[in-house]
């Protein structure tokens, strides 16, 4: 079975500045795909960046980065330049190719100005 | 709209009484997940469909829990003789089928409340 641990209810972070949201996975499986979601006050899911289990490159989008080690099966989500509007949860899960996904407990930053 | 769609928003209901929650998926969507979110938590997983198919009902805690979708677009979250435990956001999402890389895009959810 796959299970996601993210060991820090709450962080927080000086406006401008990167902060680092640890994220790791356990799994049999061979191919899976890892995600970085977003979730705001008002409750949507945002979609982050995705990570491939067979890429060998760390994913980038814009701000966000993901710093993949596969032998120790984390994923980390690097946020640089934080912003007020980074505040929120955040939420890493991990799907295997039978579509099952998984998520995480979630993360809490808050970006202090 | 172009995205995942569920209603109604908010639902408050008293113990006992059955509810049902609706999802729209995008247009196209092959794959739709029920997720069912505490306070505080993170989404667990209650069920997955494959078009009108029903794969994997695993994480429903319940048999007071059905999910259908028989068209293979809409989608209805029922529970019946609701419980206090049953309070959390129900949310929903869609992706395309293959590969595992497609993200779920979700909708709004329903907070469900039971009083």
């Amino acid at each position: 079975a796959q299970k996601i641990t993210q060991t820090q209810p709450g962080m927080f972070v000086q406006e401008k500045e990167a902060v680092t949201l640890d994220c790791t996975y356990d799994t049999s499986d061979q191919s899976y795909g890892l995600f970085w979601y977003k979730q705001p006050s008002s409750g949507e899911m945002i979609f982050l960046i995705y990570q491939g289990s067979y890429d060998e490159q760390n994913a980038t989008e814009g701000r966000y980065s993901l710093n993949f080690q596969k032998a120790r099966k984390s994923a980390n989500l690097v946020i640089s330049a934080s912003q007020l509007g980074d505040s929120a949860m955040y939420f890493c899960a991990m799907r295997a190719d039978n579509n099952d996904m998984r998520f995480g407990a979630g993360t809490r930053l808050t970006v202090k100005p | 709209g172009a995205g995942v769609s569920q209603s109604p928003r908010y639902k408050v209901a008293k113990r006992g009484q059955d509810v049902a929650l609706r999802c729209d998926p995008i247009s196209g969507h092959v794959s739709l997940f029920w997720y069912q979110q505490a306070l505080g938590q993170g989404p667990e997983f209650l069920t997955y469909f494959q078009n009108e198919a029903q794969l994997d009902k695993s994480g429903l805690p319940s048999d007071r829990f059905f999910a259908e979708r028989p068209e293979g677009s809409v989608s209805t979250l029922k529970i019946q003789r609701t419980q206090q435990e049953d309070s959390a956001v129900y949310l929903c999402a869609s992706s395309l089928e293959f590969p595992s890389n497609q993200p779920q895009h979700f909708g709004d959810g329903t907070r469900l409340s039971i009083l």
